[in-house]
Protein backbone atom coordinates (compact mmCIF):
# COMPACT_ATOMS: atom_id res chain seq x y z
CA UNK A 1 0.00 0.00 0.00
CA UNK A 2 1.49 3.44 -0.74
CA UNK A 3 1.97 5.91 1.92
CA UNK A 4 -0.62 8.59 -0.54
CA UNK A 5 -3.18 7.51 -2.62
CA UNK A 6 -4.11 10.66 -4.38
CA UNK A 7 -7.42 10.33 -7.20
CA UNK A 8 -5.83 9.64 -10.56
CA UNK A 9 -8.24 12.34 -12.40
CA UNK A 10 -7.66 13.65 -15.25
CA UNK A 11 -10.56 16.20 -13.81
CA UNK A 12 -12.11 18.84 -16.46
CA UNK A 13 -14.36 21.53 -14.98
CA UNK A 14 -16.16 24.76 -16.79
CA UNK A 15 -14.32 27.91 -15.88
CA UNK A 16 -15.95 29.24 -11.96
CA UNK A 17 -16.59 26.10 -11.00
CA UNK A 18 -15.60 24.48 -7.02
CA UNK A 19 -13.40 21.67 -7.59
CA UNK A 20 -12.73 19.32 -4.85
CA UNK A 21 -9.25 17.14 -5.13
CA UNK A 22 -8.68 14.53 -2.48
CA UNK A 23 -6.17 11.90 -1.16
CA UNK A 24 -6.28 9.21 1.35
CA UNK A 25 -3.02 8.48 3.53
CA UNK A 26 -1.83 5.26 5.26
CA UNK A 27 -0.19 6.13 8.74
CA UNK A 28 -1.60 7.67 11.64
CA UNK A 29 1.29 9.60 12.56
CA UNK A 30 1.52 11.36 9.57
CA UNK A 31 1.00 15.14 10.60
CA UNK A 32 1.78 17.72 7.98
CA UNK A 33 0.03 17.64 4.77
CA UNK A 34 0.81 19.76 1.79
CA UNK A 35 -0.65 20.71 -1.44
CA UNK A 36 1.65 21.41 -4.53
CA UNK A 37 0.88 22.55 -7.82
CA UNK A 38 2.32 21.88 -10.88
CA UNK A 39 2.76 23.27 -14.30
CA UNK A 40 3.91 21.38 -17.35
CA UNK A 41 7.82 21.41 -17.22
CA UNK A 42 8.09 22.78 -14.03
CA UNK A 43 8.82 21.86 -10.51
CA UNK A 44 5.87 21.23 -8.18
CA UNK A 45 5.28 24.61 -5.91
CA UNK A 46 3.94 25.14 -2.68
CA UNK A 47 0.06 25.73 -2.16
CA UNK A 48 -0.94 24.77 1.24
CA UNK A 49 0.72 23.55 4.36
CA UNK A 50 -1.40 22.31 7.12
CA UNK A 51 -0.64 20.44 10.35
CA UNK A 52 -3.04 17.86 12.12
CA UNK A 53 -6.74 17.83 11.58
CA UNK A 54 -9.13 21.00 10.25
CA UNK A 55 -9.36 23.63 7.89
CA UNK A 56 -6.91 26.11 6.24
CA UNK A 57 -7.75 28.85 3.75
CA UNK A 58 -6.14 31.18 1.38
CA UNK A 59 -7.78 33.17 -0.91
CA UNK A 60 -9.69 31.00 -3.18
CA UNK A 61 -7.78 27.77 -1.65
CA UNK A 62 -9.08 25.78 1.28
CA UNK A 63 -6.96 22.74 2.37
CA UNK A 64 -8.87 20.13 4.73
CA UNK A 65 -7.66 17.23 7.09
CA UNK A 66 -9.79 14.93 8.14
CA UNK A 67 -7.46 12.54 10.46
CA UNK A 68 -10.22 10.07 11.65
CA UNK A 69 -10.62 8.85 8.20
CA UNK A 70 -7.01 9.45 6.93
CA UNK A 71 -8.25 11.92 4.23
CA UNK A 72 -6.96 15.36 2.76
CA UNK A 73 -8.65 17.29 0.25
CA UNK A 74 -7.71 20.56 -1.20
CA UNK A 75 -11.02 22.91 -2.27
CA UNK A 76 -10.51 25.43 -5.43
CA UNK A 77 -13.12 28.24 -5.65
CA UNK A 78 -14.07 30.33 -8.87
CA UNK A 79 -11.90 28.34 -10.62
CA UNK A 80 -9.57 29.60 -13.92
CA UNK A 81 -7.99 28.32 -16.77
CA UNK A 82 -4.91 29.26 -15.03
CA UNK A 83 -5.37 27.09 -12.71
CA UNK A 84 -5.45 24.38 -14.83
CA UNK A 85 -2.13 21.97 -13.62
CA UNK A 86 -1.54 18.70 -11.70
CA UNK A 87 -2.22 18.73 -8.12
CA UNK A 88 0.10 17.01 -5.72
CA UNK A 89 -0.84 15.92 -2.28
CA UNK A 90 2.28 15.35 0.08
CA UNK A 91 2.97 14.51 3.80
CA UNK A 92 6.54 14.82 5.85
CA UNK A 93 7.03 12.07 8.33
CA UNK A 94 10.03 12.27 10.69
CA UNK A 95 10.85 15.91 9.61
CA UNK A 96 13.19 13.95 6.94
CA UNK A 97 10.73 11.87 4.55
CA UNK A 98 8.30 13.21 2.00
CA UNK A 99 5.83 11.27 0.30
CA UNK A 100 3.58 12.56 -2.65
CA UNK A 101 0.52 11.27 -4.03
CA UNK A 102 0.58 10.93 -7.73
CA UNK A 103 -1.15 13.76 -9.03
CA UNK A 104 -4.75 14.76 -10.17
CA UNK A 105 -4.22 16.83 -13.76
CA UNK A 106 -7.06 19.67 -13.45
CA UNK A 107 -8.18 21.20 -16.53
CA UNK A 108 -10.42 24.62 -16.45
CA UNK A 109 -11.67 25.31 -19.40
CA UNK A 110 -12.94 29.30 -20.84
CA UNK B 1 10.63 31.51 -8.93
CA UNK B 2 11.79 29.54 -5.95
CA UNK B 3 15.56 30.80 -6.46
CA UNK B 4 16.48 26.89 -6.70
CA UNK B 5 18.43 25.86 -9.90
CA UNK B 6 19.10 22.75 -11.72
CA UNK B 7 21.43 21.60 -14.39
CA UNK B 8 21.60 20.27 -16.68
CA UNK B 9 18.16 20.72 -18.33
CA UNK B 10 18.34 17.94 -19.94
CA UNK B 11 20.70 14.39 -20.28
CA UNK B 12 20.52 11.80 -22.64
CA UNK B 13 22.59 8.83 -21.57
CA UNK B 14 23.15 5.02 -22.27
CA UNK B 15 22.01 1.92 -19.98
CA UNK B 16 25.41 1.47 -17.76
CA UNK B 17 26.76 4.95 -17.66
CA UNK B 18 27.06 6.98 -14.97
CA UNK B 19 25.25 10.52 -14.70
CA UNK B 20 26.43 13.61 -11.96
CA UNK B 21 22.92 15.91 -11.59
CA UNK B 22 23.98 19.45 -10.18
CA UNK B 23 21.41 21.53 -7.55
CA UNK B 24 21.90 25.32 -6.25
CA UNK B 25 19.76 25.42 -3.08
CA UNK B 26 17.80 29.02 -2.45
CA UNK B 27 19.87 31.40 -0.32
CA UNK B 28 19.99 30.37 3.85
CA UNK B 29 18.87 27.11 3.20
CA UNK B 30 20.45 24.22 4.56
CA UNK B 31 18.46 21.15 3.88
CA UNK B 32 18.19 19.58 0.19
CA UNK B 33 16.06 16.85 -1.08
CA UNK B 34 15.72 14.65 -4.04
CA UNK B 35 13.44 13.23 -5.97
CA UNK B 36 12.56 11.11 -8.94
CA UNK B 37 9.46 11.56 -10.45
CA UNK B 38 8.69 9.19 -13.62
CA UNK B 39 6.09 10.42 -16.24
CA UNK B 40 2.49 10.80 -15.13
CA UNK B 41 3.54 10.02 -11.46
CA UNK B 42 3.99 11.82 -8.62
CA UNK B 43 8.21 12.78 -7.04
CA UNK B 44 9.11 9.74 -5.15
CA UNK B 45 11.84 10.45 -2.10
CA UNK B 46 15.32 9.44 -3.08
CA UNK B 47 17.57 11.21 -0.21
CA UNK B 48 18.05 14.40 1.61
CA UNK B 49 21.22 16.10 2.71
CA UNK B 50 20.95 18.49 6.04
CA UNK B 51 24.51 20.39 6.95
CA UNK B 52 26.38 17.87 4.44
CA UNK B 53 24.99 14.81 6.25
CA UNK B 54 22.37 12.05 4.70
CA UNK B 55 19.40 12.91 6.51
CA UNK B 56 16.87 10.47 5.23
CA UNK B 57 16.63 8.03 2.66
CA UNK B 58 13.57 6.31 0.13
CA UNK B 59 13.71 3.26 -1.46
CA UNK B 60 16.51 3.61 -3.73
CA UNK B 61 19.55 1.22 -4.22
CA UNK B 62 22.98 2.20 -3.33
CA UNK B 63 23.98 3.18 -7.08
CA UNK B 64 22.30 6.60 -6.44
CA UNK B 65 24.19 8.74 -4.22
CA UNK B 66 24.55 12.35 -3.03
CA UNK B 67 26.72 15.16 -1.93
CA UNK B 68 26.05 18.43 -0.29
CA UNK B 69 28.40 21.08 0.11
CA UNK B 70 29.65 23.61 2.54
CA UNK B 71 27.76 25.88 0.36
CA UNK B 72 24.90 24.18 0.56
CA UNK B 73 24.53 22.63 -3.30
CA UNK B 74 24.34 19.57 -3.74
CA UNK B 75 24.71 16.55 -6.30
CA UNK B 76 22.85 13.66 -6.93
CA UNK B 77 25.07 11.10 -8.88
CA UNK B 78 23.81 7.58 -10.48
CA UNK B 79 25.75 4.68 -11.25
CA UNK B 80 25.05 1.95 -13.71
CA UNK B 81 21.91 3.90 -15.10
CA UNK B 82 18.80 1.59 -16.51
CA UNK B 83 16.37 2.36 -18.47
CA UNK B 84 14.01 2.56 -15.74
CA UNK B 85 15.88 5.74 -14.70
CA UNK B 86 14.51 7.84 -17.19
CA UNK B 87 12.19 10.53 -15.31
CA UNK B 88 12.49 14.05 -14.12
CA UNK B 89 15.13 14.61 -11.16
CA UNK B 90 14.25 17.17 -8.70
CA UNK B 91 15.89 18.72 -6.12
CA UNK B 92 14.36 20.67 -2.98
CA UNK B 93 15.95 23.18 -0.43
CA UNK B 94 14.67 23.97 2.50
CA UNK B 95 15.32 25.47 6.06
CA UNK B 96 15.70 22.89 8.67
CA UNK B 97 16.26 24.08 12.70
CA UNK B 98 15.37 27.21 14.43
CA UNK B 99 13.45 29.63 12.83
CA UNK B 100 12.64 27.08 10.04
CA UNK B 101 9.43 25.68 8.64
CA UNK B 102 10.15 22.78 6.23
CA UNK B 103 8.73 24.59 3.91
CA UNK B 104 10.45 22.94 0.59
CA UNK B 105 11.17 24.98 -2.69
CA UNK B 106 11.69 22.33 -5.59
CA UNK B 107 13.60 23.37 -8.51
CA UNK B 108 12.74 23.09 -12.10
CA UNK B 109 14.29 20.02 -12.90
CA UNK B 110 16.37 17.73 -14.77
CA UNK B 111 15.12 15.32 -17.51
CA UNK B 112 17.12 12.47 -17.90
CA UNK B 113 16.69 9.83 -20.86
CA UNK B 114 18.41 6.17 -20.40
CA UNK B 115 18.79 5.09 -23.98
Amino acid sequence: QKEVEQDPGPLSVPEGAIVSLNCTYSNSAFQYFMWYRQYSRKGPELLMYTYSSGNKEDGRFTAQVDKSSKYISLFIRDSQPSDSATYLCATLYNFNKFYFGSGTKLNVKP
Amino acid sequence: ETGVTQSPTHLIKTRGQQVTLRCSSQSGHNTVSWYQQALGQGPQFIFQYYREEENGRGNFPPRFSGLQFPNYSSELNVNALELDDSALYLCASSLMGVGGTDTQYFGPGTRLTVL
